[in-house]
């Protein structure tokens, strides 16, 4: 099972800051088959990020997607209000499919 | 769209069966998953179905113990819970897959809570 690990758990920033979340794979995922997804409080997740570094529909270009093999990288490059929620990476390049313990970013 | 139903208050080695009920999409064209939250917690995936529901596949979590299935007839997606302990207390999600495969979770139903406690 490939595990995965996010970092920092928390991270406290103010609207317009820039957000950096890593995303860091036990063993390599294959075809970067690696997604990221946003929650708010009391709704579902949203696919944000696919394939690493492909975009979802109805996300502004201020978020992006990078890496390959154990690292991965979601940035956020100016936080809007609406951005701070919690952040999940995960892999479907193995079965089981397996996600990472999230990332909150919250206002500072 | 994407609506479970089926949650509810169940005691320990309990059974009770969840279903989402999908509309707006060509059902069997999809490969689908379920994944869920405990309380103040993060996401776990816990079962994935293809389209056509002959290859199926289960986290060792709830191996031997959850069924996923579908009917496509009637564009709903199953998971049957059995000998539920206390650990699968959760918020379970259907969500459907891009195509046929078991990739990204692009759409997801709005969830529909288990509680296992006696």
């Amino acid at each position: 099972e490939i595990v995965l690990t996010q970092s920092p758990g928390t991270l406290s920033l103010s609207p317009g800051e820039r957000a950096t979340l890593s995303c860091r794979a036990s063993q390599s995922v294959s075809d970067n088959y690696l997604a990221w997804y946003q929650q708010k409080p009391g709704q579902a997740p949203r696919l944000l990020i696919y394939g690493a570094s492909y975009r979802a529909t109805g996300f502004p270009d201020r978020f992006s997607g990078s890496g390959s093999g154990t690292d991965f990288t979601l940035t956020i490059s100016r936080l809007e209000p609406e951005d701070f929620a919690v952040y999940y990476c995960q892999q479907y390049g193995s079965f089981p499919r397996t996600f990472g313990q999230g990332t909150k970013v919250e206002i500072k | 769209q994407l609506v479970e139903s089926g949650g509810d208050l169940v005691q320990p080695g309990g059974s009770l069966r969840l279903s989402c009920a999908a509309s707006g999409i060509v059902f069997n064209t999809y490969a689908m998953s379920w994944v869920r939250q405990a309380p103040g917690k993060g996401l776990e995936w816990v079962a994935g179905i293809r389209g056509a529901g002959d290859i199926t596949h289960y986290a060792d979590s709830v191996k031997g113990r959850f069924t996923i299935s579908r009917d496509n007839s009637k564009k709903t997606l199953y998971l049957e819970m059995n000998s539920l302990r206390a650990e699968d207390t959760s918020v379970y999600y259907c969500a459907t897959h891009y195509g046929d495969y078991l990739n990204r979770l692009e759409c997801w139903g709005q969830g529909t809570p288990v509680t296992v406690s006696s």
